[in-house]
């Protein structure tokens, strides 16, 4: 089984509409994080939580809220949806500790009409 | 600000021939350097880091990479690529105010011919 899960990994709304992605992992790391990639930029991030009570906004965070329900749960919410938040996102997880690597779900693909 | 420069965004080679792709990063600090590939359809995974020590690095499926301090450079090499290593290949610096931030290049795609 996937350590970290992303659903949906797909999904077609349309503008106005609110959406939830959902990530979940079974690695036992404390830290979680929100990325959306697009086309010749690399990777921004969204949200990044250090446990259940400590929750941060990254580089790019408007538009977007985040929950952390457990250690093992984060999502990510689009209140309401536009065209440019079509992307692809991805969640990551990392243990403890200043330079160890970042663990990333398979990614959802977003698509706002 | 910090930057990431990945200087090509795609680099076509031919099957069993060598590669590099270059990674060019501003920082005025230590360096924290890092390369992460992402296959088709799937997340990204870490290649290789460089933290400290030796200056070339050493990580899975052959690849390696080599710091270079005075030309502020973190190039990823391969002897020889298969058509498996058909991916795109990011290259990643940790933010200098920060212990868990990354701040990423635009990202190469390895394209393998036949």
């Amino acid at each position: 089984d996937a350590d970290v899960t992303q659903t949906p990994r797909n999904r077609i709304t349309k503008t106005g509409k609110r959406i939830m992605l959902e990530c979940s992992q079974t690695k036992g790391h404390d830290r979680m994080y929100w990325y959306r990639q697009d086309p010749g930029l690399g990777l921004r991030l969204i949200y990044y939580s250090f446990d259940v009570k400590d929750i941060n906004k990254g580089e790019i965070s408007d538009g977007y809220s985040v929950s952390r329900q457990a250690q093992a749960k984060f999502s990510l919410s689009l209140e309401s949806a536009i065209p440019n938040q079509t992307a692809l996102y991805f969640c990551a997880t990392s243990p403890t500790g200043a330079y160890n690597e970042q663990f990333f779900g398979p990614g959802t693909r977003l698509t706002v009409l | 600000a910090q930057s990431v420069t990945q200087l090509d965004s795609q680099v076509p080679v031919f099957e069993e021939a060598p590669v590099e792709l270059r990674c060019n990063y501003s920082s005025s600090v230590s360096v924290y350097l890092f390369w992460y590939v992402q296959y088709p359809n799937q997340g990204l995974q870490l290649l290789l880091k460089y933290l400290s020590g030796s200056t070339l690095v050493k990580g899975i499926n052959g690849f390696e990479a080599e710091f270079n301090k005075s030309q502020t450079s973190f190039h990823l090499r391969k002897p020889s690529v298969h058509i498996s290593d058909t991916a795109e290949y990011f290259c990643a610096v940790r933010k200098e105010d920060s212990n868990y931030q990354l701040i990423w290049g635009a990202g190469t795609k390895l394209i393998i011919k036949p």
